[in-house]
């Protein structure tokens, strides 16, 4: 079945480490998004892409990195820049129209040791 | 610019009775408006979406949503809700304008629906 895969489920990360959070989708959709979710918040978009080796940054991009070296992958770098990175991280993807709804991967929970 | 609100972070019914999460918007050109539902540590799935056409919109397990544009809203029920209903409900808007983002959605805050028995 076609879909959004992010991995891991669960990420540890120590203080002034970069961690890497993966999301690969099948689904041939050009426009891949990261999010942020913390509650009560809703999701805040963090960066996103619509083409291969493009990419955009979103609302809250500040301590975040990506890259789009495949139209499939879709990777989010937390960096040692971002003070505050609990939370629960969503990927999703969009074909070519904007009357599509956007698919979401199930997330990755990240979290401070 | 586009924004979402929905009023009202945690609804709260009884199992049986009616449903209802609201959601209204603000777009300076025709809005795509979607309703998605999350269970805990999970991500979301789509309950219903309204681009064009008929105002009243029907999604899975039992949910519909009115597209009104005079009051800007988009309010999300269903007639008789079961504890599985129970979970964070998500609108969202979009729009199909010139040099736009393609798909880039806006998200209100969440409403968090309660089920008791």
């Amino acid at each position: 079945d076609g879909g959004i895969t992010q991995s891991p489920k669960y990420l540890f990360r120590k203080e002034g480490q970069n961690v890497t959070l993966s999301c690969e989708q099948n689904l041939n959709h050009d426009a891949m998004y990261w999010y942020r979710q913390d509650p009560g918040q809703g999701l805040r978009l963090i960066y996103y892409s619509q083409i291969v080796n493009d990419f955009q940054k979103g609302d809250i991009a500040e301590g975040y990195s990506v890259s789009r070296e495949k139209k499939e992958s879709f990777p989010l770098t937390v960096t040692s820049a971002q003070k505050n990175p609990t939370a629960f991280y969503l990927c999703a993807s969009i074909g070519q129209t904007s009357n599509q709804p956007q698919h979401f991967g199930d997330g990755t929970r990240l979290s401070i040791l | 610019a586009q924004s979402v609100t929905q009023l009202g972070s945690h609804v709260s019914v009884s199992e049986g009775a009616l449903v209802l999460l609201r959601c209204n918007y603000s777009s300076s050109v025709p809005p795509y408006l979607f309703w998605y539902v999350q269970y805990p540590n999970q991500g979301l799935q789509l309950l219903l979406k309204y681009t064009t056409g008929a105002t009243l919109v029907k999604g899975i397990n039992g949910f519909e949503a009115e597209f009104k544009k005079s009051e800007t809203s988009f309010h999300l029920t269903k007639p008789s809700a079961h504890m599985s209903d129970a979970a964070e409900y998500f609108c969202a808007v979009t729009s199909e304008s010139g040099g736009s983002t393609l798909g880039r959605l806006y998200f209100g805050r969440g409403t968090q629906l309660t089920v008791w028995p």
